[in-house]
């Protein structure tokens, strides 16, 4: 099974500061990622795909990236509807696995 | 407006079954794979099981082969999984999605199964 590795675990930040969330495969899965944004006792919503593409809808401050094994979501200039817990998944073969999330919080 | 509705869940005995429905409207079901993922109780997300767009193949997470089947009926628009030998590690919010193949979306707003004496 692919093992995906997330960090930090939990972040504290303010308003308007950038962050940067890593995830790490354990193999290649070329740009096999997701992200996906869960709020508390909400459904987790897909913000990107293909590793950096965004959806359809999410805001513009969401970007992503990868450098061979490692992913990384970075928010330009948090805003306090981004305070959430965020997943990265692989979908590069099965089982399908997720990180174990991060939880954005002041 | 693409709307998953899941349905079924409540609590159970250790050894008891379930089956969970996910309703599907404001797109064409028979055009998707579909997806159930699983949250236990302040943990995080574990994909459970999914289904080609045509019904022939399924796939599932290990800890649960043998004991949940996933299926279809797109006819009547819904997804269902079958939970069979319940055990208390399977106590979770169970989400249906919709595999749009470059991840899952949209996600239903989840029923919550307790396996519980």
């Amino acid at each position: 099974d692919i093992q995906m590795t997330q960090s930090p675990s939990t972040l504290s930040v303010s308003v308007g500061d950038r962050v940067t969330i890593t995830c790490r495969a354990s193999q290649s899965i070329s740009r096999w990622l997701a992200w996906y944004q869960q709020k508390p006792g909400k459904a987790p919503k897909l913000l990107i795909s293909s590793a950096s593409a965004l959806e359809s809808g999410a805001p513009s401050r969401f970007s992503g990236s990868a450098s061979g094994t490692e992913f990384t979501l970075s928010i330009s200039s948090l805003q306090p509807d981004d305070f959430a817990t965020y997943y990265c998944q692989q979908y590069s073969s099965y089982p399908r696995t997720f990180g174990q999330g991060t939880k954005v919080e002041i | 407006d693409v709307h998953l509705v899941e349905s079924g869940g409540g609590l159970v005995q250790p050894g008891g079954s379930l089956r969970l429905s996910c309703a599907a409207s404001g797109f064409t079901l028979r055009s998707y794979w579909m997806t159930w993922v699983r949250q236990a109780p302040g943990k995080g997300l574990e994909w459970v099981a999914n289904i080609k767009d045509d019904g022939r193949d399924k796939y599932y997470v290990d800890s649960v082969k043998g004991r949940f089947t996933i299926s279809r009926d797109d006819a009547k628009n819904l997804v269902y999984l079958q939970m069979n030998s319940l055990r208390v590690d399977d106590t979770a919010v169970y989400y249906c999605a919709r595999d749009v193949t470059r991840g899952w979306s949209p996600w239903g707003q989840g029923t919550l199964v307790t396996v519980s004496s």
